[in-house]
């Protein structure tokens, strides 16, 4: 059972050029999210989904675009990268109801030079 | 808005006790608590639901107290695995049939468990 799979893990992007995260959930899970971490700033929210064919603005969600075209699939878009956005991005999903246990996938670490 | 985690950072070694703290300026409707590892994913702990509520995993629990608005997570007699990042999150809005499907995360917590 894969659970949340992002890629790619790594990437190096030039200032201006655009790029797609994908992330994968095998789950069933109504919810998807998108989060960056930044030393020292926790994981913040970017967008997020409750649902295919639904998205929502998260905390920072300036630079970044968003599609869930199919339950399982959560793409986050940069259009013009620029430095501010070098970061780690995890996406996490989860079911619906009270509890809300997020699972996480392993991260895409992104440099913007 | 964020919770607040305090300490920034705790360093122990094996077999001591830490207690991380989350509180909110606002009220707190649930609390979860998260473990990442360096270089991994957060990873689930436990989830506290109802003023009052303490949960146990393992040498680890958590308390929550809604009347403070805080809650904590003791972890007892550390062990190496211990070490990581402890981030607390909490919802925007009281469960009320799908509402509190996004949390606010701490900027968590440094715990490094030495030898």
């Amino acid at each position: 059972n894969a659970g949340v799979t992002q890629t790619p893990k790594f990437r190096v992007l030039k200032t201006g050029q655009s790029m797609t995260l994908l992330c994968a959930q095998d789950m069933n899970h109504e919810y998807m999210y998108w989060y960056r971490q930044d030393p020292g700033m926790g994981l913040r929210l970017i967008h997020y989904s409750v649902g295919e064919g639904t998205t929502a603005k998260g905390e920072v969600p300036d630079g970044y675009n968003v599609s869930r075209l199919k339950k399982q699939n959560f793409l986050l878009g940069l259009e013009s990268a620029a430095p501010s956005q070098t970061s780690v991005y995890f996406c996490a999903s989860s079911h619906t109801g009270r509890s809300n246990i997020q699972y996480f996938g392993a991260g895409t670490r992104l440099s913007v030079l | 808005q964020q919770p607040v985690q305090s300490p920034q950072a705790v360093i122990l070694r094996e077999g001591e006790d830490a207690v991380i703290n989350c509180s909110s300026s606002k009220a707190l409707y649930s609390v979860h608590w998260y473990r990442q590892k360096h270089g991994e994913a957060p990873v689930f702990l436990m989830i506290l639901l109802k003023g009052g509520e303490q949960k146990g995993h393992e040498k680890i629990s958590a308390s929550f107290n809604e009347k403070k608005q805080q809650s904590s997570l003791y972890l007892t007699a550390s062990q190496l695995s211990y070490s990581g990042t402890y981030f607390c999150g909490t919802p925007d809005a009281p469960w009320s049939g799908g509402s509190n499907y996004k949390l606010t995360f701490g900027k968590g917590t440094l715990l490094t468990v030495n030898p």
